[in-house]
């Protein structure tokens, strides 16, 4: 059984980078059909697509985020990362990976439980 | 990108059948068959109900269903259950080769 699980720091200092981690077990992150990506949930509020990768490489980000977001992918771990740079109150949120559908940035049938992160002085 | 459309809320009573609407453009929902809906009960995880307008995973009940005409995809809920009461999102793929979600739409069943 697949599992993604999402691990970094839950507070973040304002202008300061966030940098997340998703772990994926009982399953190859090089599985040719899928992408892997990251979205996130502000308390209450709706989901947010942040961006996908390939375990090839290639990248797919929000043009709202596109200036300050990255993700990348470790396949020796098999990890892929996200960081967002110049963080701000507003991205105060839930923070999902999740497998994607194939050959698709949309997101699967596999999703991490989420890590709140906050970002405060 | 803009959001997709959503109602903020629905309801229904048990049995009954809904139907929750996401407007997009030409751009995404109406540009591509490429249209999915997520459950999430408060707390959760997201979870996958159907993907390509009207596909199901394995697993989801045949009580949901997706269409689309035009830049409006659905997602009809029949024979309406308390456990459905819960939060529905839809995304669709972008000219852009990105995703987009919509709002969200609470569903109350009475």
């Amino acid at each position: 059984q697949l599992q993604l699980q999402e691990s970094g720091p839950g507070l973040v200092k304002p202008s300061e980078t966030l940098s997340l981690t998703c772990t994926v077990s009982g399953g190859s992150i090089s599985n040719i059909p899928y992408y892997w990506g990251w979205i996130r949930q502000p308390p209450g509020k709706g989901l947010e697509w942040i961006g996908t990768i390939y375990y090839s490489g290639s990248t797919y980000y929000n043009p709202s985020l596109k200036s300050r977001v990255s993700i990348s992918v470790d396949m020796s771990k098999n990890q892929f990362s996200l960081r967002l740079t110049s963080v701000i109150a507003a991205d105060t949120a839930v923070y999902y990976c999740a497998r994607s559908q194939p050959y698709s940035t949309l997101p699967g049938d596999y999703w991490g439980q989420g890590t709140l992160v906050t970002v405060s002085s | 990108q803009s959001a997709l459309t959503q109602p903020a809320s629905v309801s229904g009573s048990p049995g009954q059948s809904i139907t929750i609407s996401c407007t997009g453009t030409s751009s995404d929902v109406g540009g591509y068959n490429y249209v999915s809906w997520y459950q999430q009960h408060p707390g959760k995880a997201p979870q996958l109900l159907i993907y390509d307008v009207n596909k199901r995973p394995s697993g989801v009940s045949n009580r949901f269903s997706g269409s689309k005409s035009g830049n409006t995809a659905s997602l009809t809920i029949s024979g309406l259950q308390a456990e459905d009461e819960s939060n529905y999102f839809c995304s669709s793929y972008t000219t852009s080769s990105t995703c987009v979600f919509g709002g969200g739409t609470k569903l109350t069943v009475l």
